[in-house]
């Protein structure tokens, strides 16, 4: 079945470094891919979204391309602050017939000062 | 404001003793969905529905129920609750079947002892 993998543990950086989590994908069809973040205490909220292959999405400085090929969704933020603190969770809907998102596990970022 | 209203924010009960969580959009979404959190799982979908009196199980229904009498409610009911079922729970809602933007509630964490 369609399923999202993202990397394994918790991601720790400084203020203003680049920050890099990846997404990769298994799907049968042609799946839209999303980035979700978690903010603490809050539900999930949509950061971005790239419907078809070579798009890319982006959102508060943040930015990820469809990659057919390699079947990836890596989200990239060239200098994050503090506020991005949040976890942050990849996401596919593969239509027709699939009335459901796959999320990932899911990766906590935590920015120092 | 556009929002998916949960109640309560949380709630502590015992093995066996049934509750519902309510869900309420505002948005006159047909879509809407029930997840659950765990740590290391991430998201999984415990059932959905398409519009009104159409429900359908997701990747881990067992234990729950849900009904769809109005398209603004959808209620997870929980007959005999047991600790396992202990978790942070979402529901979300979108007026898209393709799902290209789920809005999501601020959650109700249970704990079931």
């Amino acid at each position: 079945g369609d399923s999202v993998t993202q990397m394994e543990g918790p991601v720790t950086l400084s203020e203003e470094a680049f920050l890099t989590i990846n997404c990769t994908y298994t799907a049968t069809g042609y799946p839209s891919l999303f980035w979700y973040v978690q903010y603490p205490g809050e539900g999930l909220q949509l950061l971005l979204k790239a419907t078809k292959a070579d798009d890319k999405g982006s959102n508060k400085g943040f930015e990820a391309t469809y990659r057919k090929e390699t079947t990836s969704f890596h989200l990239e933020k060239g200098s994050v602050q503090v506020s991005d603190s949040a976890v942050y969770f990849c996401a596919l809907s593969d239509l027709p017939g699939n009335n459901r998102l796959a999320f990932g596990k899911g990766n906590q970022v935590v920015v120092i000062p | 404001e556009a929002q998916v209203t949960q109640n309560p924010r949380y709630l502590i009960t015992v093995t066996g003793k049934k509750l519902t969580v309510t869900c309420s959009q505002n948005m006159n979404h047909e879509y809407m969905s029930w997840y659950r959190q765990d740590p290391g799982l991430g998201l999984r979908q415990i059932y959905y529905s398409m519009n009104v009196e159409v429900t359908d199980k997701g990747d881990v229904p067992e234990g729950y129920k849900v009904s769809r009498k109005e398209k603004r409610n959808f209620p997870l009911i929980l007959e005999s609750p047991s600790p396992n079922q202990t978790s942070l729970y979402f529901c979300a809602s979108s007026s898209d079947r393709g799902l290209r933007a789920l809005h999501f509630g601020n959650g109700t964490r249970l704990t079931v002892t």
